[in-house]
């Protein structure tokens, strides 16, 4: 079973910041926060992954709070092609040898709307 | 970041018949790779991981018998669904892991819609 809770679907409008949240709060000590996103009818798209530390790339921003018992994915100005299922999971990080599983939830479905 | 090709991107194909998709790594080497399956509205669903050369490990309750699969080389993993059925209708997704390089996650590959008639 999926280790983390999402809200079923967001709005947002373009040209603002969307905020995804995630609850973890079984979360152990060695598990990341991954997040993935699925457009329709395509793969699964990696976005970002932390442990405790707040996170940035070019696609987004993950803040993880203190306790690591929650999270929130910032897109920071939300275009019509963000709109997708938003995958939160917390697994051991992935290295050579270990093949521990991602397992999905049911995700955001996140709409921006002109 | 690392790309992960399927092939065929979409079939169709008559009840009783067996469809083969390929998985393809194609500028890293991939020592795992896993197979999904998705229903319409429903999230993914692991099926099976596999490691390259040895026999793939399943999760419960899907049958090893109705879909091989092969991971023979560090590219290149197969499967396939045998005396396929309607109820086998679904979007298959591949994903691998990477060696060496690549190892901060698992990449996907853009899915196959089987459709069995």
């Amino acid at each position: 079973d999926a280790k983390t809770t999402q809200p079923t679907s967001m709005d947002c409008a373009e040209g603002r910041a969307a905020n995804l949240p995630c609850n973890h709060s079984t979360i152990s000590g060695n598990e990341y926060v991954y997040w993935y996103r699925q457009i329709h009818s395509q793969g699964p798209q990696y976005i970002i992954h932390g442990l405790k530390n707040n996170e940035t790339n070019e696609m987004a921003s993950l803040i993880i709070t203190e306790d690591r018992k929650s999270s929130t994915l910032i897109l920071p100005h939300a275009t019509l092609r963000d709109t997708a299922v938003y995958y939160c999971i917390v697994r051991v990080e992935f290295r050579v040898g270990n093949t521990d599983k991602l397992i999905f939830g049911t995700g955001t479905r996140l709409q921006v709307f002109p | 970041g690392a790309v992960v090709s399927q092939h065929p991107s979409r079939v169709i194909c008559k009840s009783g018949t067996s469809v083969k998709i390929e998985c393809r790594s194609l500028d890293f080497q991939a020592t795992t790779m896993f197979w999904y399956r998705q229903f319409p509205k429903k999230s993914l669903m692991l099926m099976a991981t596999s490691n390259e050369g040895s026999k793939a490990t399943y999760e419960q309750g899907v049958e090893k018998d109705k879909f091989l699969i092969n991971h023979a080389s560090l590219t290149l993993s197969t499967l396939t669904v045998t005396s396929a059925h309607p109820e086998d209708s679904s979007f298959y997704i591949c994903s691998a892991l990477g060696l060496a390089v690549f190892t901060d996650t698992q990449y996907f590959g853009p899915g196959t819609r089987l459709t069995v008639l």
